[in-house]
């Protein structure tokens, strides 16, 4: 089983409201990435999680929070959006690796969550 | 550094023709390089890799070979679908949880 599921799969946010995106994966993965992309792009990388510690900010305004509850579950909290931050998120998972030998590893997407900021 | 240079779309095929979407790459390491597929209103599937030179990566037709000399990692299909419709990706992955995308290509095939 390689299924990443991610919830909900629309929203529809205001500027002033506070939403969370949830992802899940059972696959006993221990590095979870958040993704946005815009239409006709790739994804951009915002945040990854390895062993359940953020090891990469790419950046990302303060509007966008992450927390990894535990190994299988990653939320992305939402408040105080602008509309350019309409995209499609997406969740991914990977083996992960512990130590100084990190190799390459094979990314998992979930199907996203189409956002809209009015 | 890390790159991953993609063909240019949109490609727009009749069906049961050859497909070939160019991909060249530079790493530092040994990376492993992937093909990713995104159908409208959906996220990104797998649809191959390889983790070294001269590996060859198939999946549902699709077919392509970690070519170390030239740098490349070609996708290619002998007879296309309209069901193949969507946007591929190359990607690679070194050492570390980062992957570097190229920026897609449109295949749209016509009935």
């Amino acid at each position: 089983d390689t299924e990443v599921t991610q919830t909900p799969k629309h929203l529809v946010m205001g500027m002033t409201n506070k939403k969370s995106l949830k992802c899940e994966q059972h696959m006993g993965h221990r590095a979870m990435y958040w993704y946005k992309q815009k239409a006709k792009k790739p994804p951009e990388l915002m945040f990854v999680y390895s062993y359940e510690k953020l090891s990469i900010n790419e950046s990302v305004p303060s509007r966008f929070s992450p927390e990894c509850p535990n190994s299988s579950l990653l939320n992305l909290h939402l408040h105080a959006l602008q509309p350019e931050d309409s995209a499609l998120y997406l969740c991914a998972s990977s083996q992960g690796h512990s130590g100084d030998h990190l190799a390459a590893d094979t990314q998992y997407f979930g199907p996203g969550t189409r956002l809209t900021v009015l | 550094g890390n790159s991953v240079t993609q063909m240019e779309g949109p490609v727009t095929l009749s069906e049961e023709a050859f497909l070939t979407i160019n991909c060249t790459y530079t790493a530092t390491g040994y990376p492993s390089l992937f093909w990713y597929v995104q159908y409208p209103g959906e996220g990104l599937q797998l649809l191959l890799k390889a983790t070294k030179a001269d590996d060859k990566g198939s999946n549902k037709g699709f077919e392509a070979t970690y070519r170390k000399e030239t740098t490349s990692f070609h996708l290619e299909k002998g007879s296309v679908q309209v069901s193949d419709s969507a946007v591929y990706f190359c990607a690679l992955s070194s050492t570390g949880n980062q992957f570097y995308f190229g920026t897609g290509t449109s295949l749209t095939v016509i009935p």
